[in-house]
């Protein structure tokens, strides 16, 4: 199986920052690579799909990059919403598997 | 707007078989793969197992041998059994759809049920 890992485990950030989520794999996955938002309650939802392809109705303040084993997830400016965990997860072969999540909190 | 419903019982005796049942409406089963995802409380996200349309299957290799995912498209609706459950089986079950990137081979999970939480208790 594929491991991904993601740092940090959580952050503390305020209104207005920029935020960076890295993730990696155990192995290159050249660009199937997708990040998914949760927020306490609810199911995930998909943000970016391919690496850096923006989902339909996501806010242009995320944004996607990375390639081979390294990914990175910006948050451009945090907006209150965006207080959630986020994850990463391959889709390039299968089980998929999927990062353990950073928690992004309030500062 | 297709939306995904998880069902069944939410309280499993240790030993037992575990089934749900996802329910597919405002959108046509055929051509994805339908996925079940599940969260251990206050844990990350284990992909289970995935069909697709055709009734072809694919499982977690951590749980091959205990599971089963099946298809029934005249009803819109996909189930999964997991037999000989355990305490570590408990979780937040969720269905999902996997769907293929119009221009590129990336697979993502796109739609996504509101998650049943199952608990494994005596």
């Amino acid at each position: 199986d594929i491991q991904m890992t993601q740092s940090p485990s959580s952050l503390s950030a305020s209104v207005g920052d920029r935020v960076t989520i890295t993730c990696r794999a155990s192995q290159s996955i050249t660009t199937y690579l997708n990040w998914y938002q949760q927020k306490p309650g609810r199911a995930p939802r998909l943000l970016i799909y391919g690496a850096s392809t923006l989902q339909s109705g996501v806010p242009s303040r995320f944004s996607g990059s990375g390639s081979g084993t390294a990914f990175i997830l910006t948050i451009s400016s945090l907006q209150p919403e965006d207080f959630a965990t986020y994850f990463c997860q391959q889709n390039y072969n299968l089980p998929r598997t999927f990062g353990q999540g950073t928690r992004v909190e309030i500062k | 707007q297709v939306q995904l419903q998880e069902s069944g019982p939410g309280l499993v005796r240790p030993s037992e078989t575990l089934s749900l049942t996802c329910t597919v409406s405002g959108g046509s089963i055929s051509s994805y793969f339908w996925t079940w995802i599940r969260q251990p409380p206050g844990k990350g996200l284990e992909w289970i197992g995935s069909i697709f349309h055709s009734g072809s299957a694919n499982y977690n290799p951590s749980l091959r041998g205990r599971l089963s995912i099946s298809v029934d498209t005249s009803k819109s609706q996909f189930s999964l059994k997991l037999t000989s459950v355990t305490a570590a089986d408990t979780a937040l079950y969720y269905c999902a759809r996997e769907s293929l990137s119009d221009y590129d081979a990336a697979y993502f999970f796109d739609y996504w049920g509101q998650g049943i939480l199952v608990t494994v208790s005596p």
